[in-house]
């Protein structure tokens, strides 16, 4: 059954610098997002990308956040600057049709910022 | 209650025994999704309930969905070792999914 994959799995970066967290979704899927998980927290909705462009983001998803779909099938978040705060999980999903259809996960990206 | 909050946070059952867990949600919704999360691992999709439908059925799972309440509840049966997990809701809007805080399940063996 087809995945998305995340690379890294696990990002250990120093404060200030910048990093890129990469994703594959699934090859016949149209809609991508990014989700992060503070420790012991819920999950959080950063923003979904259609059609080359976001189409929503969040609150969380500020100037120091970007995405990109470079090719025909990575799909990558950008975070510049970073902070302590921005230590956690990653997770990238995907699915076919925005509407009445699961998102399918990767098994994310644990970012530590030291 | 807060925005996709689940209901209890922390169960703990024997083997064979069913798990019931409980959702509330506060916006409108298209669909209700319920998600599994090993520990350290991904979000793995268990069954979607579409706003129009009030029960759904897969395997082990029924899911039940009260949109008057903005409620929503799973029922695990026969419960296994392999279903030791955090359960979550999530709101489907347009396409952002708003996830809850969870529900850790513990089966004892």
């Amino acid at each position: 059954e087809p995945e998305v994959t995340q690379t890294p799995s696990h990002q250990v970066t120093q404060m200030g610098q910048e990093v890129i967290l990469r994703c594959v979704p699934i090859s016949n899927h149209l809609y991508f997002y990014w989700y992060r998980q503070i420790l012991g927290q819920k999950v959080e909705f950063l923003v979904s990308f259609y059609n080359n462009e976001i189409s929503e983001k969040s609150e969380i998803f500020d100037d120091q956040f970007s995405v990109e779909r470079p090719d025909g099938s990575n799909f990558t978040l950008k975070i510049r600057s970073t902070k302590l705060e921005d230590s956690a999980m990653y997770f990238c999903a995907s699915n076919k049709d925005s509407s009445n259809q699961p998102q399918h996960f990767g098994d994310g990206t644990r970012l530590s910022i030291l | 209650s807060q925005q996709g909050e689940e209901d209890p946070q922390a169960l703990s059952i024997q083997e064979g025994e069913n798990a019931t867990m409980n959702c509330s949600y506060k916006t409108s919704i298209n669909n209700l999704q319920w998600y599994r999360q090993n520990s350290g691992r991904g979000l793995v999709h268990l069954i979607l309930i579409r706003s129009n439908e009030r029960e759904k059925h897969s395997g082990r799972l029924r899911v039940t969905l009260d949109t008057s309440k903005k409620s929503s509840s799973l029922l695990i049966t026969a419960s296994r070792a392999a279903d030791t997990a955090s359960y979550f809701c999530a709101a489907a809007g347009n396409e952002k999914l708003t996830f809850g805080t969870g529900t850790r399940l513990t089966i004892i063996p």
